[in-house]
């Protein structure tokens, strides 16, 4: 079935501990976006890639990191948890200009401890 | 600012009709998409509005405004299963989305 897949489903961190939470498409999208999504939040956006090679800041850039090697793949890195990352991260995708809608992968739900 | 608003919490019941109303404020408009959350899930794509005016599918129709800032989603005979959060999001002149902070809609019997 065609869409994104997150990976993994859910994870318990240490605190200061590194992480990759990884993200794959096969929709030949060419954008892709990270989100985390807290209660009583609307989803914010982290980073995104409009293309293959390039990546821009979102609204709550700090302490993540990603890259967009290629087309399918968009990885999330965490370089050192804190307990303040404890989230819902979603990983999504659009083609064109956005108009036809985000797919959205199912997430991963990161405890950071 | 950028802005979004729609209720946080809403309460229906079954078989009946239900307006869930977004308002917003953004740096220019590319577009005013709603999605569906059922808990512990992903969002869904319901609708995309970018002219004002009704766009009907199904039983969900959306609404636009875009001189008033303000869209809304109408779920007929709603059933058990339309309990869920429903996601209003903007696409700004960046084609960035900007969304809402969701609306939780719980279905009585």
């Amino acid at each position: 079935t065609a869409g994104i897949t997150q990976a993994p489903t859910s994870q318990i961190l240490a605190a200061g501990r590194s992480m990759t939470l990884r993200c794959t498409q096969d929709m030949r999208h060419n954008a892709m976006y990270w989100y985390r999504q807290d209660l009583g939040l609307g989803l914010r956006l982290i980073h995104y890639s409009n293309t293959a090679g390039t990546t821009g800041k979102g609204e709550v850039p700090d302490g993540y990191s990603v890259s967009r090697a290629n087309t399918d793949d968009f990885p999330l890195t965490l370089a050192s948890a804190v307990p303040s990352q404890t989230s819902v991260y979603f990983c999504a995708s659009s083609a064109g200009d956005g108009s036809g809608g985000y797919t959205f992968g199912s997430g991963t739900r990161l405890t950071v401890v | 600012g950028q802005n979004i608003d729609q209720p946080t919490e809403m309460t229906a019941t079954e078989g009946a009709i239900v307006q869930i109303n977004c308002t917003y404020q953004t740096s220019g408009f590319n577009g005013l998409f709603w999605y569906q959350q059922h808990a512990g899930e992903a969002p869904t794509f319901l609708s995309y509005n970018v002219l004002d005016g009704l766009e009907e599918k199904g039983r969900f129709s959306s609404f636009l405004s875009r001189s008033k800032g303000y869209s809304y989603l109408l779920l007929k005979e709603l059933q058990m299963k339309d309990s869920a959060s429903y996601l209003c999001a903007v696409m700004d002149s960046n084609y960035q989305l900007i969304w809402g902070a969701g609306t939780k809609l719980i279905i009585k019997p």
